[in-house]
């Protein structure tokens, strides 16, 4: 069954600092993958998506992430972070085989300190 | 995102009560979703449904129910069965099988 892990449960970076989340996924095919943001007491908004292509994709607010297949993995970065930013960040595999369920890992809190 | 709307925001429960958390949609997409959300534990996936009068399963169904009567809605039934109802519930859409998911903002249910 596939899964997702995301091994920092959070993490705390300097404003104007760069930033890199951590995702790796298990999956016996290519999978669909998804970044997702939550603010306190909200819903998720989608950052970006990867289906197949450019493993290095761009998404809203500045962020991106790279497929790496070797590695099997889906990292966020970010070249400067605001403020604004400090949310928590959700990694997300789809399946790929006919099915409409995501599997969501278990977040990652981003701190952002002045 | 302005085109699903949960309701109501907060929600309390008594001892052996049921209640319903409504989801409604404007988006025209086919499949829906009720996530549960813990503390650290991210999104579990109660039920979803792929088109109306059609729903499955997700992965922790126990005492919750669902019905899909119309495209637009989904509700959601907590039962008494439910014993640790207290979490925060998140509807989701998507406009067919692996498109990124679109967010309401979510149901925070707790008990009195």
């Amino acid at each position: 069954a596939q899964s997702v892990t995301q091994p920092d449960i959070h993490i705390t970076v300097s404003e104007g600092a760069s930033l890199e989340l951590r995702c790796n996924y298990s999956y016996g095919a290519t999978p669909y993958l998804f970044w997702y943001v939550q603010s306190p007491g909200q819903g998720l908004q989608l950052l970006l998506k990867y289906f197949s292509g450019d493993t290095l994709v761009q998404g809203i607010k500045g962020f991106e992430a790279e497929f790496k297949r070797s590695q099997s993995s889906f990292n966020l970065r970010k070249p400067s972070v605001h403020w604004s930013d400090a949310a928590e960040y959700f990694c997300a595999v789809g399946e790929n085989t006919g099915g409409f369920k995501t599997i969501f890992g278990a977040g990652t809190r981003l701190f952002v300190k002045a | 995102d302005g085109g699903i709307t949960q309701s109501p925001k907060y929600l309390f429960r008594k001892e052996g009560q049921n209640v319903t958390l409504s989801c409604e949609q404007n988006l025209n997409h086919d499949a829906m979703y009720w996530y549960r959300q813990d503390p650290g534990q991210g999104l579990r996936l109660i039920y979803y449904s792929q088109i109306v009068n059609d729903f499955q399963k997700g992965d922790i169904a126990e005492g919750y129910s669902v019905s899909r009567e119309k495209k637009e809605s989904f509700p959601l039934t907590v039962t008494s069965a439910q014993k640790n109802p207290t979490a925060f519930y998140l509807c989701a859409t998507s406009d067919r099988e692996n498109q990124p998911q679109h967010f309401g903002d979510g149901t925070r249910l707790s008990i009195l």
